[in-house]
């Protein structure tokens, strides 16, 4: 267990609704990352945050988008919900970015199905 | 951007050991890291590169040359448990996954 806690586990939403996924990161970690994993494929990044300001955002449109909080702690909000959102989103926490070597620690995910 | 290309299945039979090769194409690189994904789990870190070579750690070794964009994952003395998703990953400041190769491990 890395100690990333992600909630909730599972939720299904239908079309053009917004949602709220959260994140809580390992003890002493201060990058957290967001990243998409469709079914049977790798994950894709969305975006990452340090100390509480993105430092690096991937091919996703603006309605997703992100909040790191003090305590490093993070949330990932999408808006306008569409089909091809359903994934399992992935948090990771990290001391550093993976550019300084430092090793990502997954939580459990986040399973969404947008119908 | 990032290009990484691995197998998308393997199979192989229990004490066995599979090879799985990961190339790449990328506009940065910082290093490899390897994942291990169960099927509706988190990836769990296996192992990273940076410099060219081989690292081993117990039954897995993980190798690396920059120069080919090249990696590969070696799984060794091959258990039941092997049985999984095993993702190549490239760092910048980020990690770019490629699609994984799935490992089927039969008795």
């Amino acid at each position: 267990e890395t100690g990333v806690t992600q909630s909730p586990t599972h939720l299904i939403k239908t079309r053009g609704q917004q949602v709220t996924l959260r994140c809580s990161s390992q003890s002493g970690h201060n990058t957290v990352s967001w990243y998409q994993q469709a079914l049977g494929q790798g994950p894709q990044f969305i975006f990452q945050y340090y100390r509480e300001e993105e430092n690096g955002r991937g091919n996703f449109p603006p309605r997703f988008s992100g909040l790191q909080f003090p305590n490093y702690s993070s949330e990932l909000n999408v808006n306008a919900l569409e089909l091809d959102d359903s994934a399992l989103y992935l948090c990771a926490s990290s001391y550093g970015t993976p550019g300084e070597g430092g090793e990502l620690f997954f939580g459990e995910g986040s399973r969404l199905t947008v119908l | 951007g990032q290009n990484i290309d691995q197998p998308t299945e393997m199979t192989a039979t229990e004490g066995a050991i599979v090879q799985i090769n990961c190339t790449y194409q990328t506009s940065g690189f910082n290093g490899l890291f390897w994942y291990q994904q169960h099927a509706g789990e988190a990836p769990t870190f296996l192992s990273y590169n940076v410099l060219d070579g081989l690292e081993e750690k117990g039954r897995f070794s993980s190798f690396l040359s920059r120069s080919k964009g090249y990696s590969y994952l070696l799984l060794k003395e091959l258990q039941m448990k092997d049985s999984a998703s095993y993702l190549c990953a490239v760092s910048d400041y980020k990690l770019s996954f490629g699609a994984g190769t799935t490992v089927t491990v039969r008795a």
